[in-house]
Formats: structure tokens, C-alpha cells, sequence
């Protein structure tokens, strides 16, 4: 069973219009769950962690919140540089040295 | 600024070749990951090491080993590559405990032919 489960696989928005990728997960005793962003033939870039229900953390266009089930990424007026893959992780269940379990990530297209 | 480097943007190797991926991170970290990204499948852990000399297998081992003789480098080692490990390779470094996020290199594409 996955552990974590990303929506929609893929998003095309046009410029300015604000949408929201879901990252649902259900490892118990969560700690933390991490946000990157990944260009094509590129590694995935750090974006955000979040410990705690009720956090939020922002940067310019994006805003990641976490509740005890799920944790969503805003998109507010996206441009077209925002287009990327975005990806969301857990640490690992009962895994060693803090390795992450990756969801199979959201393909956000953006279109001027 | 931090830096996880993989020795490698583009690599075609023949299928039986012994292949080396290289990695180094100049952030004195002490866990240190290698994973593989395929479309559909997303990314997956194959071996990480939290100490020098240390090595965890990770979810997807078989195929591949992993050294690690000194602290800043991590090599992955495909001992006899296969066409299906054609894929994009991965490296990531952090420290132990929260709040200490994975960095990652800029991936290795890597083609067996």
C-alpha cells in the first residue's frame, strides 16, 4: 500500500489561475513531511518540510499546508516558470538514517 | 551554498560493463542516499549509508552495491548493468534527526544499450 499518494497527476492551469496538489499520506507519528520541486533531467530542488498540523510555510508564489491526513500546495497566480514536477516524502516507516518515501509527484503545466 | 555532486549528467554504458556512479556532498553530512527515478514509479531508495563504511540496503538493492571510504563520497556500483537499469540515478545527503532536509545532486541519466 502506498504511503504517499499524490493529486492530480498532472495539472494545466493557465497563467494567474490558483489551484491546489494534494499530498495525502498514512504513516502514523508523522516526522515531517518535505516539498520539492523538480525540473525536467534535474534533482529535486528542497521547497518546504512541515512538522505539525495547522503549519503553514510560504515562498512567492507557493504556500504548503498539513493536516493530520494530507498536506496541499497552493499555487497563487502561477507563471509559467512555476511549471515543474512537484514531489512530496515522508520519512520512511521503521527506516534507517532518515530516508524518504517519495509520492509519485504532481506534472503542473502552466500556460501563459 | 550546498553541494551534493554527482560526477555525471549523461552516461551510455554496454550491457555486462561494471558501472561507477560518484557522488560527493561538501556539507559534512552523515547520511547519504542513493535513489532511481523511473516514469510511473517515481523515486525509490536503493542503498543509503550512515556512516562511513556503513551501508543500508534500501527498498530496490538487488543489482547494485554501494561504497562509502570516505565521509564526503558515496559510490554506486552496478556490477554487470542490465537494460533495465537504464534510468535516471539520484544522490542525496542530510544529517540525522529533524529538521535537517535531504539535499539532492542533479541526477545521472544513465542509458545500457
Amino acid at each position: 500500500e502506498d504511503q504517499v499518494t499524490q493529486s492530480p497527476e498532472a495539472l494545466r492551469l493557465q497563467e494567474g489561475e490558483s489551484s491546489s496538489l494534494n499530498c495525502s499520506y498514512t504513516v502514523s507519528g508523522l516526522r515531517g513531511l518535505f516539498w520539492y520541486r523538480q525540473d525536467p533531467g534535474k534533482g529535486p530542488e528542497f521547497l518546504f518540510t512541515l512538522y505539525s498540523a495547522g503549519e503553514e510555510k510560504e515562498k512567492e508564489r507557493l504556500k504548503a499546508t498539513l493536516t493530520k491526513k494530507e498536506s496541499f500546495l497552493h499555487i497563487t497566480a502561477p507563471k509559467p516558470e512555476d511549471s515543474a514536477t512537484y514531489l512530496c516524502a515522508v520519512p520512511t516507516p521503521g527506516g534507517g538514517a532518515d530516508g524518504l518515501t517519495f509520492g509519485k509527484g504532481t506534472h503542473l503545466i502552466i500556460q501563459p | 551554498d550546498v553541494k551534493v555532486t554527482q560526477s555525471s549528467r549523461y552516461l551510455v554504458k554496454r550491457t555486462g560493463e561494471k558501472v561507477f556512479l560518484e557522488c560527493v556532498q561538501d556539507m559534512d553530512h552523515e547520511n547519504m542516499f542513493w535513489y532511481r527515478q523511473d516514469p510511473g514509479l517515481g523515486l525509490r531508495l536503493i542503498y543509503f549509508s550512515y556512516d562511513v563504511k556503513m551501508k543500508e540496503k534500501g527498498d530496490i538493492p538487488e543489482g547494485y552495491s554501494v561504497s562509502r571510504e570516505k565521509k564526503e563520497r558515496f559510490s554506486l556500483i552496478l556490477e554487470s548493468a542490465s537494460t533495465n537499469q537504464t534510468s535516471m540515478y539520484l544522490c542525496a545527503s542530510n544529517n540525522r534527526g529533524q529538521g535537517v532536509d535531504p539535499f539532492f545532486g542533479q541526477g545521472t541519466r544513465l542509458t545500457v544499450v
